[in-house]
């Protein structure tokens, strides 16, 4: 089965400032999606950026970022110029491409608050 | 195009009872999924829906069950429901086949209280 991992419950950024947030993950499969999600006090679940896992270039999404680092297992998002929206519960997810349909395994979340 | 919809949003219910909650994906998305959101144990997957059919089922007791109707709307029902069962209830669609890696898109969720 596979496990996703957010080691950091909470993190805290200036506005205006980049912000890191960490995801590692753990599977035996070869071909695999993976996604950032945020998730505001309405608790609607926005992506914000995905990564397939075949591909060797890095997702952007405007401010967003990740850093995808296949044989380690890792899956960062880093948010440049940090806006006081961006504050929110940031999930971090894999879909398997292979059989399991659109199951999604979240990690634990990381709370993300923007200071002004 | 509209977005996921969930109904009800809210709703409160006693030791015992049952519940259904709704959800209407969004149009030409063939792939309804289920999440329970609890502050202790996160988002937990709890099944799939695709054309009908049950495709994928996560490890929560036979008190949860779910449906799919042709035109792809999907519901979700627990019975005996117990304090335990509160929680944030997250509906996803997507196109859906397998392998596709498409775009899930969630509604804004059900919240469930039980008391």
């Amino acid at each position: 089965a596979q496990t996703v991992t957010q080691s950091q419950p909470e993190m805290s950024v200036q506005e205006a400032e980049t912000v890191t947030l960490s995801c590692t993950y753990d599977t035996s499969e070869s071909d695999y999606y993976l996604f950032w999600y945020k998730q505001p006090p309405s608790r609607q679940m926005i992506l914000v950026i995905r990564q397939e896992a075949y591909k060797q270039q890095n997702a952007t999404e405007n401010r967003f970022s990740v850093n995808f680092q296949k044989a380690a297992k890792s899956f960062s998002l880093k948010i440049s110029d940090s806006q006081l929206g961006d504050a929110a519960m940031y999930f971090c997810a894999y879909r398997s491409a292979g059989t399991s349909g659109s199951r999604l395994t979240f990690g634990e979340g990381t709370q993300l608050t923007v200071n002004p | 195009k509209a977005g996921v919809t969930q109904t009800p949003r809210y709703l409160i219910k006693t030791r015992g009872q049952q519940v259904t909650l709704s959800c209407s994906p969004i149009s030409g998305h063939r792939s309804v999924s289920w999440y329970q959101q609890t502050p202790g144990q996160g988002l937990q997957f709890l099944f799939e829906y695709f054309s009908e059919t049950q495709r994928n089922k996560g490890n929560f007791p036979g008190r949860f069950s779910g449906r799919q109707f042709s035109n792809s709307r999907s519901e979700m029902n627990v019975s005996t429901l117990e304090l335990g069962d509160s929680a944030l209830y997250l509906c996803a669609s997507s196109w859906g086949p397998r392998g596709s890696g498409n775009t899930i898109y969630f509604g804004e969720g059900s919240w469930l209280t039980v008391v």
